[in-house]
């Protein structure tokens, strides 16, 4: 059982460019959410899914998209990137009342 | 609208010294509360929750926390620290909707002096 697993750990990418964060989980949750952690800013939710199928935009969308690809895996792309994307993204599942953090990714935009 | 304050950005304490971080919410209805812990480089780890009943939680790490109504509070504490504890730790808050909108605060850093 690894919980919530997501790749890459770290990533480096130029004003522009595009990538897609993993995220999977093998709890059998539902919902599963995108969060960016910034200094001094704790987490802010980017998109959330509370099902397969799913998906809303929650406090910071602009520049993301998801897709809910089963119910396993939800993933983030950053289809130009910006400085300002510059941050560590979490995801996360959730059981009854209790949200699962992964590792997270650090991602560098330059 | 939600929204969790922790006041304290960095705290230092001497390991052994007992250990209080604190933590206001604005919520309209009974609030679900939570503290997570962060270690360097590491995704959130939670530490404990309250959602009704008795307002005082134990969590892991030997760690609890008390959920005070009037002054909309849920202070952290730990008697002794260790240095291990030395992480940052972050308070929130979620609503029971849809899909639990969960509101973290800003975090609080916390120094173990040997």
């Amino acid at each position: 059982n690894a919980g919530v697993t997501q790749t890459p750990k770290f990533q480096v990418l130029k004003t522009g460019q595009s990538m897609t964060l993993q995220c999977a989980q093998d709890m059998n949750h539902n919902s599963m959410y995108w969060y960016r952690q910034d200094p001094g800013m704790g987490l802010r939710l980017i998109y959330y899914s509370a099902s397969e199928g799913t998906t809303d935009k929650g406090e910071v969308p602009n520049g993301y998209n998801v897709s809910r690809l089963n119910k396993r895996e939800f993933s983030l792309r950053l289809e130009s990137a910006a400085p300002s994307q510059t941050s560590v993204y979490f995801c996360a599942s959730r059981h009854a009342n209790e949200q699962y953090f992964g590792p997270g990714t650090r991602l560098t935009v330059t | 609208a939600q929204s969790v304050t922790q006041p304290d950005i960095h705290i230092t304490v001497s390991e052994g010294a007992s250990l209080e971080l604190r933590c206001n919410y604005s919520y309209g209805a009974t609030p679900y509360l939570f503290w997570y812990v962060q270690s360097p480089g590491q995704g959130l780890q939670l530490l404990l929750k309250y959602f009704s009943g008795d307002t005082l939680v134990q969590g892991i790490k030997g760690f609890e926390a008390e959920f005070k109504r009037s002054q909309s509070s849920f202070n952290l504490r730990k008697p002794s620290v260790h240095w291990s504890d030395a992480a940052e730790y972050f308070c929130a808050v979620g609503d029971s909707g849809g899909y639990q909108k969960v509101t973290f605060g800003t975090g609080t850093k916390l120094q173990v002096i040997p």
